[in-house]
């Protein structure tokens, strides 16, 4: 049984430009998770999917982006990038809507803006 | 605002000893609170999951205790090994089902 899987691992893009990060949760799940983590801080909760929808959102500006496919995989995209976005870009996934279920984790991207 | 805080920061200690790690938060009204662990530059391994209406959760040489009225939650290593290095991260969600992450503890065990 495959866990969450994130591509690509690593990244390194420039400033104004933009990036997608793509994630697969694991079988059974259908409610994805994205979460920026910067050196030395606790993961910070970008946004959620279920069921194709957006459904909660924490505190990122609209730059974020993201997608849920039928299969409930999922897309983060970011725009305009800045040298702060630079960080581990982190997907998790639940089951059964998520809410109080447990969280499991993929290996992360690393960003890096120049 | 949920706001989470881990004591210690960081860790360091000889191999066999017990440990105790410190979680707290400031809202009590939680659904659940799960241990991770995180090795450097890595994504998370979830270690333990407590329910709001559970005291504790128990896997192998890991325990981590809830007590919601104090806003507390330990995570104790039993005889620890090198293979125990790593950062451990809490999280808390609440009733908007966004969890809130402490900044870790960084442990190291030296053999």
């Amino acid at each position: 049984d495959a866990g969450v899987t994130q591509s690509p691992t690593h990244l390194i893009k420039t400033r104004g430009q933009q990036v997608t990060l793509r994630c697969s949760p694991k079988s059974g799940h259908d409610t994805v998770s994205w979460y920026q983590q910067a050196l030395g801080q606790g993961p910070q909760f970008i946004f959620q999917y279920y069921e194709e929808e957006e459904r909660q959102r924490g505190n990122f500006p609209d730059r974020f982006s993201g997608h849920q496919f039928p299969n409930y995989s999922s897309e983060l995209n970011v725009n305009a990038l800045l040298l702060g976005d630079s960080a581990l870009y982190l997907c998790a996934s639940s089951p059964m809507g998520g809410g109080e279920n447990e969280q499991f984790f993929g290996p992360g991207t690393r960003l890096t803006v120049l | 605002k949920q706001e989470v805080t881990q004591i210690p920061a960081a860790l360091s200690v000889p191999e066999g000893e017990n440990l105790v790690l410190n979680c707290s938060f400031t809202d009590s009204a939680i659904y659940n609170l799960q241990w991770f662990r995180q090795d450097p530059g890595k994504g998370l391994t979830s270690l333990l999951l407590i329910q709001s209406s559970q005291r504790e959760q128990t896997s192998g040489r890991l325990n981590a205790s809830l007590d919601k009225s104090s806003g507390r939650s330990t995570l104790y290593i039993a005889a620890s090994q090198p293979g125990d290095s790593a950062t451990y991260l809490c999280a808390v969600t609440g009733g908007s089902y966004i969890p809130t992450f402490g900044r870790g503890t960084s442990l190291i065990v030296h053999p």
